[in-house]
């Protein structure tokens, strides 16, 4: 079962900041974020695992709610290169590196 | 950039043939993943492999087998193609497991 992401869409101007919201059915163990273009393929944020550990990108942070099975990614002071689909992965069964990805939330930055 | 690649980028095929996408890796990575993606649904997984002649089912598997033989192969076979299974397909990669997945550019299948 496909996580739910929200919003499904969202215009921002240039500076304004945003967060994206993923949540779950089941428990999570860890969540991805990436980030896709138009015509391209998606590109890796961040992973969040179980426990608080984060990886990924220094400009954009996450946060992982085990139980609320949740996760949300905080876009500050955004750039017209944030532009794009954003999708979360979700892994709900520990180990296996199954990841079940979310319909995607689509963020238009204007100038 | 990771060395992903897949092929056909482009493919056209009619209904009932059998049609095969290629994912090639330079990384040695353990982990690989076929995914569709259609407007609406986003990512959905069709099938992966944790290791050579190491596969499972993903969450739309019905219609598609993959084999991987070589560490850098993950071949996903549609053995009768449908209009259903007009998508564009992702492979990815990733190692270790559980750190970044890494995407090939994608092939635009297209089922007449």
């Amino acid at each position: 079962q496909q996580p739910v992401q929200s919003p499904q869409a969202v215009i921002l101007r240039e500076g304004e900041d945003a967060v994206i919201n993923c949540s779950s059915s089941k428990a999570l163990y860890s969540v991805h974020w990436y980030r896709q273009k138009h015509g391209e393929a998606p590109v890796f944020l961040m992973i969040l695992l179980k426990g608080g550990e984060q990886k990924g990108h220094e400009k954009i942070s996450a946060s992982f709610n085990e139980k609320k099975q949740q996760s949300s990614l905080y876009l500050t002071a955004s750039q017209l290169s944030y532009s794009g689909t954003y999708f979360c992965g979700t892994e709900t069964t520990s180990g296996t590196y199954k990841y079940i990805f979310g319909t995607g939330t689509r963020l238009k930055v204007l100038a | 950039d990771a060395g992903i690649t897949q092929s056909p980028r482009h493919k056209v095929t009619e209904t009932g043939t059998p049609v095969t996408l290629r994912c090639h890796q330079t990384e040695n990575h353990r982990y690989m993943y076929w995914y569709r993606q259609d407007p609406g649904h986003g990512l959905r997984l069709i099938h992966y492999s944790y290791g050579v002649k190491d596969t499972d089912k993903g969450e739309v598997s019905d219609g598609y087998s993959v084999s991987r033989s070589k560490t850098e192969d993950f071949l996903l076979t549609l053995e009768s193609a449908t209009s259903s299974q007009t998508s564009v397909y992702f492979c990815a990669i990733s190692a270790p497991p559980g750190y970044e997945q890494y995407f090939g550019p994608g092939t635009r299948l297209t089922v007449t």
